[in-house]
């Protein structure tokens, strides 16, 4: 049963420390979605890659987050300094798209807490 | 650019009862559009799709029609269970060539018995 895996799955950390999430998206799917869900603002988009290159990462701050494919078969997250306010669950998905989208898969999430 | 709004939640059912979460989006071009369900803990999973005009999309009893001329998708159910409790999310992808998937900020259901 193909899945997007996500590790870990919870993180608790100190302010100030790195933070790096990583997402296996399915085999054969081209197009990855880096989300963060909070209460307040719901569903982020921070960014996006298609067959690896980034499409955009309009949502992410960049001055402390970057995402990279350094292969297929992963994609990761990484914040650095992390704050408090960054405590959130922060989603992966994975969809093939040629001309159409198909579907996107997401993973379960990593729950991350900032203290 | 792109956006979904959704009727905003909480809603609390008996079982048995109608549901119906409205979605309305603003794109450019011919967008697909889908809904997508989270249940507690988990990540979301695909509940249905459509992806031209008077496209219906259906599954698990769940039901949506893609309206163009109202720029609607709204999701609709007869009977609803207790396990039906979870967070809805209205969501689009735009095309040609724009594969960001937008989504709306979710509708919480609460079923009861």
């Amino acid at each position: 049963d193909a899945r997007v895996t996500q590790t870990p799955r919870h993180k608790v950390t100190e302010m100030g420390q790195e933070v790096t999430m990583r997402c296996q998206p399915i085999l054969g799917h081209n197009t990855v979605f880096w989300y963060r869900q909070t209460m307040m603002q719901g569903l982020e988009l921070l960014a996006y890659f298609r067959n690896r290159a980034p499409l955009d990462d309009s949502g992410m701050p960049k001055d402390r987050f970057s995402a990279e494919m350094p292969d297929a078969t992963l994609a990761t997250l990484k914040i650095q300094p992390s704050e408090p306010r960054d405590s959130a669950v922060y989603f992966c998905a994975s969809g093939r798209t040629e001309g159409e989208w198909t579907e996107a898969f997401f993973g379960q999430g990593t729950r991350l807490t900032v203290v | 650019g792109n956006s979904v709004t959704q009727m905003e939640g909480p809603v609390t059912l008996s079982e048995e009862a109608f549901l119906t979460i409205n979605c309305t989006y603003t794109a450019t071009g011919y967008p697909s559009l889908f809904w997508y369900v989270q249940y507690p803990g988990e990540g979301l999973q695909l509940l249905l799709k459509a992806t031209k005009a008077d496209d219906k999309g259906s599954n698990k009893g769940f039901e949506a029609t893609y309206r163009k001329e109202t720029t609607s998708f709204h999701l609709e159910k007869g009977s609803v269970q207790v396990s039906d409790s979870a967070v809805y999310f209205c969501a689009l992808a735009g095309r040609p060539n724009d594969y960001k998937l937008s989504f709306g900020a979710g509708t919480t259901v609460t079923v009861r018995a």
